[in-house]
């Protein structure tokens, strides 16, 4: 696609259930990431994916987060057993492999846990 | 450590009005720099970046000079337009292929 597509836009659950937001990144693009902007917060990295080769989770915040790409192309990150602590705006971006650090990004996923 | 500080606070001017936000980072090195800018309801985008000390990445009238001495890139305009409302972060490389983001600056112009 023209962009990076996140859904969705905005999600609010219950806690203790638990939510998948999915990431479609741009067609070619091998590299994928996942953010998480807190209120007051900087942007936290998450989860990287970079083509075939092993993720790179060392950001996960709690063994509730994992992530998945299937097929070297959509994303899902998976939170269980929601905490109100999780709310946040959780941010996808993608890139070439040639250009790392020139991420374009999703417009985000609002996840409310009540 | 590798990370990036920007002053704390929303920032809120009138139009045409000039604009510094602040960005100092901590490297070994000489890291790139960048500024991303989030509009409202959008997805955060490249604004602009510095490969090396003493490069000046420009863009939309914005820019931001690479300074080892002070380690800074701090970003400025001259003349802000309420479309300029927005939070702009400033970020640099860390890890494999990671970015380190500030906490960001929410700018509000006034007509």
């Amino acid at each position: 696609g023209a962009g990076v597509s996140q859904s969705p836009s905005n999600k609010v659950t219950e806690k203790g259930k638990d939510v998948e937001l999915r990431c479609d990144p741009i067609s070619g693009h091998t590299a994928l990431y996942w953010y998480r902007q807190s209120l007051g917060q900087g942007l936290e990295f998450l989860i990287y994916f970079q083509g075939n080769s092993a993720p790179d989770k060392s950001g996960l915040p709690s063994d509730r987060f994992s992530a998945e790409r299937t097929g070297g192309s959509v994303s899902t990150l998976t939170i269980q057993r929601t905490q109100q602590e999780d709310s946040a705006v959780y941010l996808c971006a993608s890139s070439l492999a040639t250009e790392g650090r020139r991420y374009t990004f999703g417009s985000g996923t609002r996840l409310t846990v009540v | 450590g590798n990370s990036v500080t920007q002053m704390e606070g929303p920032v809120t001017l009138s139009e045409e009005a000039f604009l510094t936000i602040n960005c100092t980072y901590t490297a070994t090195g000489y890291p790139s720099l960048f500024w991303y800018v989030q509009y409202p309801g959008e997805g955060l985008q490249l604004l602009l970046k510095a490969t090396k000390a003493d490069d000046k990445g420009s863009n939309k009238g914005f820019e931001a000079t690479y300074r080892k001495e002070t380690t800074s890139f701090h970003l400025e305009k001259g003349s802000v337009q309420v479309s300029d409302s927005a939070v702009y972060f400033c970020a640099r490389p860390y890890g494999n292929n990671r970015l380190a983001f500030g906490k960001g600056n929410q700018v509000v112009v006034i007509p």
